[in-house]
């Protein structure tokens, strides 16, 4: 079965620094990776995805994640971040048959 | 992108009554619904897998009698939270894939529903 691991379950960064929040799965096949964005009593908004292809994928708002197969990795980047990025941000694998399982969530703070 | 309706968006019940939770899926046909449940603070946990016209799947530990599903359409889902307890105030957001002609692989997901039971 797939799980994902976001070890990171809370991350602070000043305004206009780079972010990196982590992500591991484990899954038998090739996965298909997303990263969402949720804020406080919303609900998922999908960043980005990756099926197949370009490992480094570009998505909205300026994220980035790149899938590094040897690492089971799909790390999301960001270069500068900005106050509206505080928000909690969920990893998820999942399969074209199936659902999806979700990571813990890494809660973002910004400092002004 | 996909747009998923999820209705209501807060409910408050009392103790002992039920509510019911409804997920469409707008302009494409969802052959398979699913729902989470999100407690404070914490990742969204799979409650159940529902594909239409059949019965839902429920993750271990999920009390099918208690939170009853049904997907009796391509665009529409339903969660039924019966015979509420406070215990039971959560989020709920569902989400919906359709793996038809439009090859849509990912899936979309509601604004959520949070319930409260006093």
């Amino acid at each position: 079965a797939q799980s994902v691991t976001q070890p990171d379950i809370h991350i602070t960064v000043s305004e206009g620094a780079s972010l990196e929040l982590r992500c591991n799965y484990s899954y038998g096949a090739t996965p298909y990776l997303f990263w969402y964005v949720q804020s406080p009593g919303q609900g998922l908004q999908l960043l980005l995805k990756y099926f197949s292809g370009d490992t480094l994928v570009q998505g909205i708002k300026g994220f980035e994640a790149e899938f590094k197969r040897s690492q089971s990795s799909f790390n999301l980047r960001k270069p500068s971040v900005h106050w509206s990025d505080a928000a909690e941000y969920f990893c998820a694998v999942g399969t074209r048959n199936n659902d999806m399982r979700f990571g813990a969530g890494t809660r973002l703070t910004v400092k002004p | 992108g996909a747009v998923v309706s999820q209705h209501p968006s807060r409910v408050i019940c009392k103790s002992g009554t039920s509510v019911k939770i409804e997920c469409r899926s707008l302009d494409f046909q969802a052959t398979t619904m699913f729902w989470y449940r999100q407690f404070p603070k914490q990742s969204l946990m799979l409650m159940a897998t529902s594909n239409e016209g059949s019965k839902a799947t429920y993750e271990q530990g999920v009390e099918k009698d208690k939170f009853l599903i049904n997907h009796a359409s391509l665009t529409l889902s339903t969660l039924t939270v019966t015979s509420a307890h406070p215990e039971d105030s959560s989020f709920y957001i569902c989400s919906a894939r359709s793996l038809g002609p439009r090859r849509i692989t990912e899936a979309f997901f509601g604004q959520g529903t949070r319930l409260t039971v006093v």
